[in-house]
């Protein structure tokens, strides 16, 4: 697609309940990254991928989240067991390469409400 | 701990008037530095990326300024329009080879242009 492209646009879910988030980065881009964007905070790096492997997952927050990324292409990024400050706007990121950790191009993200 | 602070955290100007958004941060060490527009319930999109030798770098009616030795960077806005209304967010890189994690992420500055 032209851009990078995130579903759903939004999710209201219950506590407790596991949700995944998809992202379709741009065609041909190796880097993909994961952030969250709470309210009134700086966006948090979660996770990186290098086509389909994840060198740096040092962001996420918990063993509640996961990620994972096929053919190089769309990434999932799965929480379990939901929690209310998992709360947040998901924003996924692509690069043509991973050689500088800028992510170039965003979604615009997913914006997930845990009730 | 690596940080970026920006001022003001909000910001209502008239339609037509220039603005300065600043950015200090202490991520070190440093590689380079990049504002972000955000528009509401979209992703953020890069303005300009400046390196350590670049003193000012322009994109149309933004102009942004580093200071490598104060660790400050401003984002100047001309003759500002309605469309100039969101976020502006400064990112700093330390150095490192790949990797999204040495990113640090200001809160932005919520710019709004009124008639």
């Amino acid at each position: 697609g032209a851009g990078v492209s995130q579903s759903p646009s939004n999710k209201v879910t219950e506590k407790g309940k596991d949700v995944e988030l998809r992202c379709d980065p741009i065609s041909g881009h190796t880097a993909l990254y994961w952030y969250r964007q709470s309210l009134g905070q700086g966006l948090e790096f979660l996770i990186y991928f290098q086509g389909n492997s994840a060198p740096d997952k040092s962001g996420l927050p918990s063993d509640r989240f996961s990620a994972e990324r096929t053919g190089g292409s769309v990434s999932t990024l799965t929480i379990q067991r939901t929690q209310q400050e998992d709360s947040a706007v998901y924003l996924c990121a692509s690069s043509l390469t991973g050689d500088t950790p800028w992510p170039q191009h965003f979604g615009d993200g997913t914006r997930l409400s845990i009730l | 701990k690596n940080q970026v602070e920006q001022s003001p955290q909000s910001l209502i100007i008239l339609e037509g008037k220039n603005c300065t958004l600043q950015c200090n941060y202490t991520v070190s060490p440093f590689s380079n530095l990049r504002w972000y527009k955000q528009d509401t319930g979209r992703g953020p999109v890069s303005l300009t990326i400046m390196t350590f030798s670049e003193n000012t770098k322009s994109n149309g009616r933004y102009t942004a300024t580093l200071d490598a030795d104060t660790k400050q960077s401003s984002l100047h806005i001309t003759a500002s329009q309605l469309s100039d209304s969101a976020s502006y967010i400064c990112v700093v890189s330390a150095e490192s080879t790949g990797g999204g994690n040495k990113l640090t992420f200001g809160t932005g500055t919520q710019l709004k242009v009124e008639l």
